[in-house]
């Protein structure tokens, strides 16, 4: 079975500092992993995903995210965090040789930034 | 290009009640997906179509819960009747097949927030 793994509920960050939120997955076989948004009363925007190659992939809105193998995580990150990142952020993956499979969302990480 | 519509976009029904809530994807996009969103959890996937076909509704709780998708394009999910528990978001999203498959992106509709009293 796969599963995704947000471990911080919230994490806190000052405005134009640089921000990581945390993402492990487990999943049989090479992982798809992806990224989204959620703003209030609004439904999930996608950031960016994994689906092979580099391991650093660039997404929306400066977001970035490393995909480490040996660590099995995909962690979301921004150089220079704004106000308006503030939102709810949920990590997802989907297994790649096991036909298809349903993405699979962790519980979701709110980024708090603060003036 | 317009993205996914949802609508109502909040419902209040009291328990037992009927309820249906209605999605239109994105142009195009052949797989539509309902999701259940509880309040501080991530989304959970109730059914997913193939055009007008259901190939994944194992996650639906057919006892109480329908959806229909007769023309393969916009979407109906239905509840009858409604106990407090169904009280969540109910996400709708769709993508195309043609964006590589299993690696198809998918986007998501605002939601419809059902409150069950």
């Amino acid at each position: 079975a796969q599963s995704v793994a947000q471990p911080e509920d919230q994490v806190n960050v000052a405005e134009g500092n640089p921000l990581t939120v945390k993402c492990t997955y487990s999943v049989s076989g090479n992982p798809y992993l992806f990224w989204y948004v959620q703003y209030p009363n609004r439904g999930l925007q996608f950031l960016l995903k994994y689906i092979t190659g580099d391991n650093l992939v660039k997404g929306s809105y400066g977001f970035e995210a490393e995909f480490n193998k040996s660590q099995t995580s995909f962690h979301l990150k921004k150089p220079s965090a704004l106000v308006s990142d503030s939102a709810l952020y949920f990590c997802a993956v989907r297994a790649f040789n096991t036909g298809f499979q349903k993405l699979v969302f962790g519980t979701g990480t709110r980024l708090l930034v603060s003036p | 290009e317009a993205g996914v519509v949802q609508s109502p976009r909040y419902k209040i029904i009291e328990k037992k009640q009927p309820v249906a809530f209605w999605c239109n994807p994105i142009s195009g996009h052949n797989t539509l997906y309902w999701y259940l969103q509880n309040l501080g959890q991530g989304p959970e996937l109730l059914i997913r179509y193939e055009n007008e076909e259901a190939v994944d509704d194992s996650q639906l709780p057919k006892d109480r819960f329908s959806a229909e998708r007769l023309k393969g394009v916009d979407s109906t999910l239905k509840i009858q009747p409604a106990e407090l528990g169904d009280s969540a978001v109910y996400l709708c999203a769709s993508s195309s097949p043609f964006a590589g498959g299993m690696t198809d992106t998918q986007y998501f509709g605002p939601g419809t927030r059902l409150t069950v009293l």
